[in-house]
């Protein structure tokens, strides 16, 4: 059993269109960490959200925290398909200094 | 200048052979960690290391050994490869662990086929 499920598992748009994507747990999180990959490269951070009920915005990109920090989403606005990418959710292990990812969603944004 | 470079970025092996990936990072960070990415698994941590006399297990650490050579180099190796080792391994750096989580820092990945 995976620490972190993230919904869908792969989704694929048009251009213009919204999504949301999300990451659950079972657990309670300090923080909650959403990173983007592109292929070919390595994940690179977007945001870190560590209240609970937080909502951080990004340009197009909105991410909000539960009330509960257990999970999270990431909203995008007018997707394009500079978006593409694997996203990733990741959090530290209680007490722990280690991070774990979730198994992401693999955005298509179709031109 | 990436910030963290890793090399080699392909390798086709057979198996059982030695094969050492490395990663050298600019970043002046002390904390470094290999992690393999598999299909719909995410990234999964192999080892770790907070400074050049620690070394940590991961979750998958069966079949790895690291070396820490220094501040910023940090090796894996697959002592004898088997097949199931296939993935794309990715070295990551992080500074010390500020409030909300820090971030960490990933190198171009290494995909590594075992024959």
């Amino acid at each position: 059993t995976q620490l972190l499920e993230q919904s869908p598992q792969f989704l694929s748009i048009q251009e213009g269109e919204n999504l949301t994507v999300y990451c659950n747990s079972s657990s309670v999180f300090s923080s909650l960490q959403w990173y983007r990959q592109e292929p070919g490269e390595g994940p690179v951070l977007l945001v870190t959200v560590v209240t609970g009920g937080e909502v951080k915005k990004l340009k197009r990109l909105t991410f909000q925290f539960g009330d509960a920090r257990k999970d999270s989403s990431l909203h995008i606005t007018a997707a394009q398909p500079g978006d593409t990418g694997l996203y990733l959710c990741a959090v530290k292990r209680n007490y722990g200094q280690n991070f774990v990812f979730g198994p992401g969603t693999r955005l298509s944004v179709l031109p | 200048d990436a910030d963290v470079t890793q090399t080699p970025r392909n390798r086709i092996t057979k198996t059982g052979k030695r094969i050492m990936l490395e990663c050298s990072q600019t970043k002046g960070h002390d904390r470094m960690y290999w992690y393999r990415q598999d299909p719909g698994l995410g990234l999964r941590l192999i080892y770790y290391s907070f400074d050049v006399k620690d070394i940590n297990k991961g979750e998958i650490s069966d079949g790895y050994s690291v070396s820490r050579q220094a501040q910023a180099k940090f090796s894996l190796s697959l002592e004898s490869a088997i097949p199931n080792q296939t993935a794309l391994y990715f070295c990551a750096t992080s500074d010390l662990q500020l409030a909300g989580g820090g971030e960490q820092f990933f190198g171009p990945g290494t995909r590594l086929t075992v024959l």
